[in-house]
């Protein structure tokens, strides 16, 4: 079966600081991965995709097939990168999120 | 901007009650996704359509919760009888297809007392 897991409920960082959540997946076939992010009061929203291979927001994630882990990462963190981050992954449409990392960004 | 939207935006009822949730996807969008976020969790897939087909139902409570997605465009969310544990934020989200980027509304919270 499908899973994804963030073993992080909580990542607290110094503003400048690097931050990086972890994500690992376990799927047979070749999954599509993500990351949503819900800032306060605000609708959850993707943030980046595996296979758009873009920097968002200045994080990048990378898809390690022989860790099955796809890392958020971000150099710098700024307070306004505080908010509810979740990874997910897709299989044939159906789209399943790990438990989610809180980070908070303190100055 | 027209996003996916869901009402009422909060509801408190008593166990054994019933109650309905509503949703409208963004226009043209074919799939559409009930999910259940049960706090401190991640939101957890109750059911998911693709027009007005069902294509997963696997994790939805069959003998209290039913959704319908009449016309392939609205949907609603039915619980009945509540009970305390489905007390979460009930979101709708929609896509264009399966696979492409899920727009989530701003949620319903279901308080069960």
């Amino acid at each position: 079966a499908q899973r994804v897991t963030q073993p992080e409920k909580l990542l607290s960082v110094f503003k400048g600081a690097p931050v990086e959540l972890k994500c690992n997946y376990s799927y047979s076939g070749s999954p599509e991965l993500f990351w949503y992010v819900q800032y306060s009061r605000q609708r959850l929203q993707l943030l980046l995709r595996h296979i758009s291979r873009e920097s968002i927001k200045g994080f990048t994630a990378d898809l390690n097939k022989g860790e099955t882990s796809f890392h958020l990462k971000k150099p710098f963190a700024q307070e306004e990168d505080s908010a509810m981050y979740y990874c997910a992954l897709t299989n044939w449409g159906k789209l399943q999120f790990g438990a989610g990392t809180q980070v908070v960004v303190t100055p | 901007e027209a996003g996916v939207a869901q009402s009422p935006r909060y509801k408190i009822i008593e166990k054994r009650q019933s109650v309905a949730f509503w949703c409208n996807p963004i226009s043209g969008h074919a799939t559409l996704y009930w999910y259940q976020q049960i706090l401190g969790q991640g939101p957890k897939l109750l059911i998911q359509f693709q027009n007005n087909g069902v294509v997963d139902d696997s994790q939805l409570p069959k003998d209290r919760f039913s959704a319908e997605r009449l016309k392939g465009v609205d949907s609603t969310l039915k619980i009945q009888p509540a009970k305390l544990e489905d007390s979460a934020v009930y979101l709708c989200a929609s896509s264009l297809t399966g696979d492409t980027e899920a727009f989530f509304g701003q949620g319903t919270r279901l308080t069960v007392v």
